[in-house]
């Protein structure tokens, strides 16, 4: 079936770098969206993209949907520890009406 | 902030036990779902709702049970608690025509000893 595969599987940074995750799918993606989950606690809805090439931004934030849309990737400029947690891509499977999560890319930092 | 509960937050219990984890919404959702997650690791979907009298299995083999008798109310149920049971339970909702977007409840930590 549909799954979008999330890469890397974990990232861990020194405060104040980049961090990128990737999620890839051999199939066209009707949308894609995005979650945050810090440690112990529940996963929280960041965005949702869905046209050809979109691009977003939530403060240091940047979320981008593939021009294929076959792909998505979420980019944090200038890491902070508030960062630190498991992000999750999703897609939607329109049939069954429900949300196929990646695996996930737990992000540590480094203060 | 989503209005969705979940009872208990944390679960210690024997094996052989019977179970229900709570999970209820005051959002009106139609939709609710059931994930099982091990700390750090993947969701695995185990059930889902449409509404009310609606239940489906998810992709995850489980053992347990759920209901759906009022929109607002998704209980899962272990008939026989076991250790392979060990995990943390989420339970989330949507609201159809919003792309999806699922609410998360606090999760119960569950162990069986």
């Amino acid at each position: 079936g549909q799954q979008v595969m999330q890469i890397p599987q974990y990232q861990h940074v020194q405060e104040g770098e980049d961090f990128t995750t990737y999620c890839n799918s051999s199939t066209t993606l009707s949308n894609i969206q995005w979650y945050k989950q810090r440690p112990g606690g529940h996963p929280v809805f960041l965005i949702q993209l869905v046209k050809s090439g979109e691009v977003k931004k939530q403060k240091r934030l940047t979320f981008q949907f593939g021009e294929a849309k076959k792909n998505s990737s979420l980019h944090i400029t200038a890491t902070q520890t508030t960062d630190v947690g498991t992000y999750f891509c999703a897609e939607i499977i329109q049939g069954a009406q429900k949300l196929v999560f990646g695996q996930g890319t737990r992000l540590t930092i480094n203060p | 902030e989503a209005d969705i509960y979940q009872t208990p937050r944390y679960l210690v219990i024997g094996t052989g036990k019977k179970i229900t984890l709570e999970c209820s919404q005051t959002m009106g959702h139609d939709k609710m779902y059931w994930y099982q997650q091990d700390p750090g690791m993947e969701l695995h979907l185990i059930h889902y709702s449409y509404g009310v009298n609606s239940t489906e299995k998810g992709d995850l083999s489980s053992e347990s049970t759920v209901s759906r008798i009022r929109t607002e109310h998704f209980p899962l149920t272990l008939e026989s608690a076991r250790p392979s049971h060990t995990s943390q339970y989420l339970c989330a909702s949507s609201l159809p025509g919003a792309g999806e977007t699922q609410y998360f409840g606090p999760g119960t930590r569950l162990l069986v000893l």
